[in-house]
Order: structure tokens, then C-alpha cells, then sequence
């Protein structure tokens, strides 16, 4: 059982729009201290991070992939969808009462 | 190019001990804290653990099933970041990667650890 949860899995079209959402608590998402990663994850490669403080994104990372906070909710939008966007996405933040960092349970994101 | 490069993963027996390590390379390695992060079989990632910088006190934090059983150190001076893993249980085995930064910025392709009988 994850801290932070997440849907295990999420479908759409090529050149849709896809949400994917990441729930936690006031010990870590709505901890104003804590932001939001999210890495992309293709199962024997290396994780990549595509969004760091809640909605920033490293230099190579596509303006198709955004996120967002409110609350203890935290959110990844993939716009104009492509087959190589299918991978496992997981959200990540630091837990102040744990003193831990904590991951989504990851979502599996097919691109049908 | 910034680059981190995992070793030292294997076989080993449930109560044993294994050391994994991380060479770092393309960046400052002393100014960056670092993390272990794991991905068991058929799971998501689960964070090991943390070592922070020597100028931010060097010292580490561990997620609760590894408490007391695993110690992370560091090489400044050889960019080199390192698992000590003892007691190991079956539920360990898992890809062991190490990741930059607070918000993991760079990760490498992982080691992987199995433990059996």
C-alpha cells in the first residue's frame, strides 16, 4: 500500500490528452515544504524525471508533458499522446512525519 | 555527460550481506545529495534511502524496511556512492538504482540484487 496513491492504469488515443493523478495527505503533498516529481519508467531502463517542483520541467522534456498541485492532490498531463509515451509513471514527494521520500504506486499509461 | 554507472549487484543468500555501488560521473559529485531507490519484481519504486552532502552534514536516511540493516556511505574523492546491505531477506531483491539530487534528476540503468536460497 502506497502513501501516495495513484490509478493503476490509464488508456487514450494517439493525439489525445491523458491525466494522471496523485493523492497523498497533509504530511506530504499538502506540505507546502514537499514538491511534486514525476518520473517516466520503461521497465530495464532508467527512470526519467519530467517534472520537478510540482510543475517544472527539465531542459529535453516536451512542453506536451505538464503538472500541477492543489491540496494534497498533485496531477501529470500528457497532451498530443504518441506510442512511445507508453510507459509507468510514478509521482514522488518528501513525507515531513515519515521523514521519508515517497512514491505513487505507478500507473501504467497504454497509448491504444 | 552527466552519468551514473551501478555495480556489484548478484546473488546472495537470505541473511547475507552484499555491497552495491555508484560511480558518478559529469558532474560535482561532493555537492549533490544522493539516493538509493529500488524496484522489486513486479513493483513500483521504493525509495531506499538518502545520503546528504559532507557540507549539509553527510549524514543519511532510510526508508523503515531497511533501517538498521543497510548503511549508505560516500567517496567524494572518488565519486563513488555505496550500499552496504546486511541481514538481507528475500523481499530485498530488486533493481538497486542510485539517483542524483533531492528530486532525482539522474538515474542509472541499475544493479540487480536477488535474494535466494
Amino acid at each position: 500500500q502506497s502513501v501516495l496513491t495513484q490509478p493503476p492504469s490509464v488508456s487514450a488515443a494517439p493525439g489525445q490528452k491523458v491525466t494522471i493523478s496523485c493523492s497523498g495527505s497533509s504530511s506530504n503533498i499538502g506540505d507546502n515544504k514537499n514538491y511534486v516529481s514525476w518520473y517516466q519508467h520503461l521497465p530495464g531502463t532508467a527512470p526519467k524525471l519530467l517534472i520537478y517542483d510540482n510543475n517544472k520541467r527539465p531542459s529535453g522534456i516536451p512542453d506536451r508533458f505538464s503538472g500541477s498541485k492543489s491540496g494534497t492532490s498533485a496531477t501529470l498531463g500528457i497532451t498530443r499522446l504518441q506510442t512511445g509515451d507508453e510507459a509507468d509513471y510514478y509521482c514522488g514527494t518528501w513525507d515531513t512525519s515519515l521523514s521519508a521520500w515517497v512514491f505513487g504506486g505507478g500507473t501504467k499509461l497504454t497509448v491504444l | 555527460e552527466v552519468q551514473l554507472v551501478e555495480s556489484g549487484g548478484g546473488l546472495v543468500k537470505p541473511g547475507g550481506s552484499l555491497r552495491v555501488s555508484c560511480a558518478a560521473s559529469g558532474f560535482t559529485f561532493s555537492d549533490v545529495w544522493m539516493n538509493w531507490v529500488r524496484q522489486g519484481p513486479g513493483k513500483g519504486l521504493e525509495w531506499v534511502g538518502r545520503i546528504k552532502s559532507k557540507t549539509d552534514g553527510g549524514t543519511a536516511d532510510y526508508a523503515a524496511p531497511v533501517k538498521g540493516r543497510f548503511t549508505m556511505s560516500r567517496d567524494d574523492s572518488r565519486n563513488m556512492l555505496y550500499l552496504q546491505m546486511n541481514s538481507l531477506k528475500i523481499e530485498d531483491t530488486a533493481v538497486y538504482y542510485c539517483a542524483r539530487r533531492g528530486g532525482m534528476d539522474v538515474w542509472g540503468k541499475g544493479t540487480t540484487v536477488t535474494v535466494s536460497s
